[in-house]
């Protein structure tokens, strides 16, 4: 099992520009959590996914953030019109059920940045 | 609303000294502690949960209620253990909030 995968694992992008950062959970896990980690602080909540199912958003920016996790195919976070205050590392996890006991496996993050 | 604070950043010791890395919690409900460690170029990783109790490569973490902290400890420091740990609290059944964590340094 190879965990979970998250691509790219570096991203550039301008100012204006679309970012789209993808999320491949473990095999069996049905559950996808994104979380934003900017400089000098801890990992923030933004969204949890379930199959072509939002469960909670409480912790996306009201704008231009987005996410999803289809039926197939990666969960992907997509940020419209990217601005410097996005530059950060996005991780993904993904877990089995949700709560305790399942714990959440984080991939190796997606750093963006944005010039 | 809740908030984990870490108030080291960096700590330093040596190889078989004690070692404590603070951890301190405000929250309104029934709180779920748990710390996360980040070794050198791995991902995220679960270390122990309170609800546990268990001790994990030599640590352990009490939950100390009256005091809201979860304090990480061990007795002995191994080199290996230098990494970087957060100390997370879950606020519902599907997030987890973090602390900005600790770099811990092991001195051989």
């Amino acid at each position: 099992n190879a965990g979970v995968m998250q691509n790219p694992r570096h991203l550039v992008r301008r100012r204006g520009q679309e970012a789209r950062l993808r999320c491949s959970p473990m095999k069996g896990h049905s559950h996808v959590y994104w979380y934003r980690q900017l400089p000098e602080e801890g990992l923030k909540f933004m969204v949890y996914l379930q199959k072509e199912n939002i469960i909670d958003e409480s912790g996306m920016p009201k704008e231009r953030f987005s996410a999803e996790f289809p039926k197939e195919g990666p969960s992907i976070l997509r940020i419209q019109q990217v601005v410097r205050g996005d530059s950060a590392a996005y991780f993904c996890a993904s877990s089995p059920g949700q709560g305790d006991p399942y714990e959440q496996y984080f991939g190796p993050g997606t750093r963006l940045t944005v010039t | 609303a809740q908030r984990v604070t870490q108030p080291e950043k960096l700590l330093s010791v040596f190889k078989g000294a004690p070692v404590e890395l603070k951890c301190n919690y405000s929250y309104s409900g029934s709180p779920e502690l748990f710390w996360y460690v980040q070794y050198s170029r791995q991902r995220l990783q679960l270390l122990l949960r309170h609800i546990s109790r268990e001790s994990i490569k030599g640590f352990t973490a009490d939950l100390n209620k009256g005091e809201t902290s979860f304090h990480l400890k061990k007795p002995f420091a191994q080199e290996e253990d230098s990494a970087m740990y957060y100390c997370a609290l879950r606020t519902g059944a599907n997030n987890l909030f973090f602390g900005t964590g600790t770099r811990l340094t092991v001195i051989p």
